[in-house]
């Protein structure tokens, strides 16, 4: 267990349709990232926040965006959902997000779009 | 631009044999590097990782890397496999002043008894 939880498990949802993906990093970390994993792409950047806010982005589509919270909690919103956005989507954290820090992750959000 | 290369996206191997899996990055200053694993459903999680001082790291579950600088590589090794192995292993480099860590295609370990 990375201490990093994420919520929900899986979504199945229909195209055009919004949806939010909900990640709680370990405690003390303060650095949140955001990474989309499917068969074609593998595993890819989105976005990372510190400490609230945006610290570097990714190849994250304008129909995607995220947030980091005063709790540290952080939310990814994808929205106009589209058939290739079905992927698994992974919420890593770290202590301070410094290149050299291990990144914990989490289990993952399986989405499906029909 | 910063990029990691892992050849071989299946390796298959033996129980008891030599594991071997390949990374090569691009860089133009020094490199952090990464090896992280994925069991099936789950998330990555690091096996090990090279930042300064000796080249040879050693990680979890056996495993060790080599950072060579002048072949710029960072290949995975274990001496002996386990069926416990099986998984996907995704090597990563990072730099300083370079917030987000670049991960390779991947690679997927299979172990046949």
């Amino acid at each position: 267990d990375s201490g990093v939880t994420q919520t929900p498990k899986h979504l199945i949802t229909a195209t055009g349709q919004r949806v939010t993906l909900r990640c709680s990093p370990r405690s003390g970390d303060l650095s949140v990232y955001w990474y989309q994993q499917s068969l074609d792409q593998g595993l890819q950047f989105l976005i990372q926040y510190y400490n609230g806010e945006e610290r570097a982005k990714g190849n994250i589509l304008e129909r995607f965006s995220a947030q980091q919270f005063p709790d540290l909690h952080s939310e990814l919103n994808l929205s106009s959902l589209e058939l290739g956005d079905s992927a698994l989507y992974f919420c890593a954290s770290s202590a301070s997000g410094t290149s050299w820090e291990t990144q914990y992750f989490g289990p993952g959000t399986r989405l499906l779009v029909l | 631009a910063q990029s990691v290369t892992q050849l071989g996206s299946h390796v298959s191997v033996s129980e008891g044999a030599l594991v071997l899996l390949r990374c090569n990055y691009s860089s133009s200053v020094p490199p952090y590097l990464f090896w992280y694993v994925q069991y099936p459903n789950q998330g990555l999680q690091l096996l090990l990782k090279y930042t300064t001082g000796a080249t040879l790291v050693k990680g979890i579950n056996g495993f060790e890397a080599e950072f060579k600088k002048s072949e710029t590589s960072f290949h995975l090794t274990k001496p002996s496999a386990h069926m416990s192995d099986a998984a996907e292993y995704f090597c990563a480099v990072g730099y300083t002043g370079f917030q987000k860590l670049v991960f390779g295609t991947g690679t997927r370990l299979l172990v046949s008894p």
